[in-house]
């Protein structure tokens, strides 16, 4: 099973500062990398697929990047409605698995 | 617009089966594959079962493989989730979720305790 490793587990962060949050695959899994925010007692939302593709409606100061074991999600500006848990998930492998997720909070 | 309803949650006991539902709408569902993906209280997401279009191909997580079935039903527009033999650790919300291998839309999730 391709393990997924988040960092950090906490981030602190002030409005309109950027975030930068890592990802990382204990094998490569190409692109096939997804981002997902979810805010507390909602489910959770695509942001970005295929490591940097934005879903339909994700405001640009989302964006994603890597391939192979490295991933980093990029929120920059952050707006109040930002601060939620993100998570990572590979498609390339069965399990499809998920990170263990990245709290942003406000600092 | 593209909607997915779970159903079927609720409060078992141990040993005891639910079989979850989640009706979808807003877009053509035999063309896209399916997922449940379940969060216990607290914790990440997990990944459970994974179903292709024509019910050809089927995909269970280890923790649940052999207790768990994978279902769908083109013609209702639905997808199920038969759980047997469940445990206090599949206490958790369920959600069924549209899937690219990403899971691009998700449902509002139903809730299943497991508990004596």
């Amino acid at each position: 099973e391709v393990v997924m490793t988040q960092s950090p587990a906490t981030l602190s962060v002030s409005p309109g500062e950027s975030a930068t949050l890592s990802c990382r695959a204990s094998q490569s899994v190409n692109i096939n990398v997804a981002w997902y925010q979810q805010k507390p007692g909602q489910a959770p939302r695509l942001l970005i697929y295929r490591a940097s593709t934005r879903a339909t409606g994700i405001s640009a100061r989302f964006s994603g990047s890597g391939s192979g074991t490295d991933f980093t999600l990029t929120i920059s500006s952050l707006q109040s409605e930002d601060f939620a848990v993100y998570y990572c998930q590979q498609s390339n492998n069965w399990p499809w698995t998920f990170g263990q997720g990245t709290k942003v909070e406000i600092k | 617009e593209v909607q997915l309803v779970e159903s079927g949650g609720g409060l078992v006991q141990p040993g005891g089966s639910l079989r979850l539902s989640c009706a979808a709408s807003g877009f053509t569902f035999s063309d896209y594959s399916m997922n449940w993906v379940r969060q216990a209280p607290g914790k990440g997401l997990d990944l459970v079962a994974h179903i292709s279009t024509g019910s050809d191909s089927m995909f269970y997580a280890d923790s649940v493989k052999g207790r768990f079935t994978i279902s769908r039903d083109n013609a209702k527009n639905s997808l199920y989730l038969q759980m047997n033999s469940l445990t206090t650790d599949d206490t958790a919300i369920y959600y069924c979720a549209r899937s690219f291998g990403y899971q691009e839309y998700w449902g509002q999730g139903a809730l299943v305790t497991v508990s004596s």
